[in-house]
């Protein structure tokens, strides 16, 4: 099994819909991370998180929800779906210091 | 704040030939250094790091990296490129020191590589 499991693979779904991606772990670590990436844009952070009670916006948070269900389960909502949201979405896990460990990505389409 | 800008979007080599990628960074704090890679259709695999200690970082596939900390660059190179190489490249900085670490990884904006026979 992976390290770090996203589900599902591929979505596709309407504008305005609400949509939740799933990420889980069995690295042990506290730290994990939403990313997004777009062709030419690279990754950006959408949300972090240290510990169960301890969740942080990153640079473009706007449009999106996480909650932190336990120390393997990170998950990433989308309240109302919209087409620039169209995009490759990346879970990771670190201890903050050896690295990060990523997730296989969920592409996901809104239409 | 920090960040990554990769030279060239697209960077185009013979096979054998050098690979050169280019990354620099700005950051405010000695910062962790990170080369990703990722084929097409898979998620992101960790070529090597830079964190402390020897500046030239050797990694996984025959890739190394030299940190230069008065040109604050981390370019990648590899001496002979193989068909094989052909993937999206992407720097990465931490800053370690900002809030107990760990706001995650800014990443610059990639780089394709093509491998030409």
């Amino acid at each position: 099994d992976a390290d770090v499991t996203q589900t599902p693979r591929n979505r596709i779904t309407k504008t305005g819909k609400r949509i939740m991606l799933e990420c889980s772990q069995t690295k042990g670590h506290d730290r994990m991370y939403w990313y997004r990436q777009d062709p030419g844009l690279g990754l950006r952070l959408i949300y972090y998180s240290f510990d169960v009670k301890d969740i942080n916006k990153g640079e473009i948070s706007d449009g999106y929800s996480v909650s932190r269900q336990a120390q393997a389960k990170f998950s990433l909502s989308l309240e109302s779906a919209i087409p620039n949201q169209t995009a490759l979405y990346f879970c990771a896990t670190s201890t903050g210091i050896y690295g990060y460990t990523f997730g296989s990505g969920t592409r996901l389409t809104v239409v | 704040a920090q960040s990554v800008t990769q030279l060239g979007s697209h960077v185009s080599v013979s096979e054998g030939a050098l690979v050169l990628l280019r990354c620099n960074y700005s950051s405010s704090v000695p910062p962790y250094l990170f080369w990703y890679v990722q084929y097409p259709n898979q998620g992101l695999q960790l070529l090597l790091k830079y964190t402390t200690g020897a500046t030239l970082v050797k990694g996984i596939n025959g890739f190394e990296a030299e940190f230069k900390k008065s040109e604050t660059s981390f370019h990648l190179t590899k001496p002979s490129a193989h068909m094989s190489d052909a993937a999206e490249y992407f720097c990465a900085v931490s800053d370690m020191y900002s809030g107990g670490g760990a706001d995650g990884l800014t990443f610059g904006k990639g780089t394709h590589l093509i491998i030409q026979p």
